[in-house]
């Protein structure tokens, strides 16, 4: 089955820095990359994702690269803020499989003013 | 529509007791998914249901799993003789999928505390 890596495990920036969040995944019949935001006692939220056809996708302070040769992904995020301060996932999905996920281990992101 | 409603959102029940958790998906949507998450870990697939169907089960859900979809509309998921090791958030998402739409849309979780 699919197996997804995330790090790093906790990423503290500064206010107005950038934040980078990378991801590998194993099975080359992945196609579909979302990423989602969890704050504490609430569910995953999706933020962003891409598909296997398309490089790179943008939403105004985020965006993700996608690198199919590689098997990895990432998520950017620019000008950080405090309310970005939470836990990201990414997660991925193999083409004809239901749509189901597989999620990386989380990334705690602490935004500091 | 308020989004993926699931209740409760906290339950403690003793070992060996039988526990139902009940999920409201998106009136539209035709698919619906339950994942469990431990503590520090990303959530992890259970099974999914497209309308009333249900689709896949993963090697995860022992036989005291059980879940339902009746009607294609909301959705429980019943586990009998609960164990120390079933404690874990208890996630609902729904989607609307068709070859161009993928995204979730995850409840606020289920928390199961088995003492």
């Amino acid at each position: 089955g699919e197996n997804v890596e995330q790090h790093p495990s906790t990423l503290s920036v500064q206010e107005g820095d950038s934040a980078v969040i990378k991801c590998t995944y194993s099975d080359s019949a992945s196609n579909y990359f979302p990423w989602y935001k969890q704050e504490l006692g609430k569910g995953p939220q999706l933020i962003i994702d891409i598909r296997s056809n398309v490089g790179e996708k943008k939403d105004q302070r985020i965006a993700v690269t996608l690198n199919k040769t590689a098997k990895h992904f990432s998520l950017h995020i620019t000008e950080t803020q405090p309310e970005d301060s939470a836990v990201y996932f990414c997660a991925a999905s193999i083409r004809g499989g239901g749509n189901k996920l597989t999620f990386g281990t989380g990334t705690q992101l602490k935004v500091e003013l | 529509d308020t989004g993926v409603s699931q209740n409760p959102r906290h339950k403690i029940t003793k070992r060996g007791q039988n526990v139902t958790f009940r999920c409201d998906p998106i009136s539209e949507h035709n698919r619906l998914y339950w994942y469990r998450q431990t503590l520090g870990q990303g959530p992890e697939f259970l099974t999914y249901f497209q309308n009333e169907a249900q689709l896949e089960k993963s090697r995860l859900l022992s036989d005291r799993f059980s879940a339902e979809r009746p009607k294609g509309s909301f959705s429980t998921l019943e586990i009998q003789r609960t164990e120390q090791g079933d404690s874990a958030m208890y996630l609902c998402a729904s989607s609307w999928t068709d070859r161009t739409n993928y995204g979730y849309t995850f409840g606020s979780g289920t928390r199961l505390t088995v003492v």
